[in-house]
């Protein structure tokens, strides 16, 4: 398995569920991203780690929890979400974060739908 | 307020002629920008960049231009191909800044 991975591809959750994302990297990277991209909208930078620690946190409520056990995977944690949380969610992993040149490589996402 | 925008939408053009895709952003402090593609059930790949000390930067049949008193940057593909069809992406970041700031995209259709 080369590039990032996410799993799953589709997921379908209640309100009240508890579920989890997860993102692979398998590029040696040092930092890693998590990214919502709604309808027509950019996409948004949600995380960032770098080197396992948490160095960005754009204003993401408390639903979401991060979590990055290694430098090699994320895990994004979700509970009681709301409708308007249905998105695209994309992992995506870089050298080191910060600096600029840096070039991010992003998984194929999972399409959350909250019910 | 978004500080970089893709202002079309959508574009198509015909095969083997040139696809122009555009990027204005509002920071003037981007040093570094990117433009990905991305098909449909995928994550977008990195295409092409360029830093602000250039203006042009080519990597086979595509080429990016970057004018920074205009705040502008635009993406050309030369012949367009039917597999170029996808998603584009414009994105910038600074050196002081750990993220990427993306446009909203733009579809590109390449017709036989």
């Amino acid at each position: 398995e080369t590039g990032v991975t996410q799993t799953p591809r589709h997921l379908v959750m209640g309100m009240t569920n508890k579920k989890s994302l997860k993102c692979e990297q398998h590029l040696g990277h040092n930092a890693m991203y998590w990214y919502k991209q709604s309808a027509k909208k950019p996409l948004e930078l949600m995380f960032v780690y770098n080197f396992k620690e948490q160095t960005e946190n754009n204003s993401v409520p408390s639903r979401f929890s991060p979590e990055c056990p290694n430098s090699s995977h994320l895990f994004l944690h979700l509970h009681t979400l709301q409708p308007e949380d249905s998105a695209l969610y994309l992992c995506a992993s870089s050298p080191n974060s910060g600096g600029a040149g840096e070039t991010q490589y992003f998984g194929p996402g999972t399409r959350l739908l909250v019910l | 307020d978004q500080q970089v925008k893709q202002n079309s939408p959508s574009l198509s053009v015909q095969e083997g002629r040139i696809s122009i895709l555009n990027c204005d952003y509002t920071n003037s402090m981007f040093d570094y920008f990117l433009w990905y593609k991305k098909y449909p059930a995928e994550g977008p790949t990195f295409l092409i960049s360029i830093s602000s000390i250039k203006d042009k930067n080519e990597d086979g049949r595509f080429t990016v231009f970057l004018n920074k008193s205009a705040k502008h940057l635009s993406l050309h593909i030369v012949p367009s191909q039917p597999g170029d069809s996808a998603v584009y992406f414009c994105a910038a970041t600074s050196g002081s800044a750990r993220q990427l700031t993306f446009g909203s995209g733009t579809q590109l259709t390449v017709l036989p």
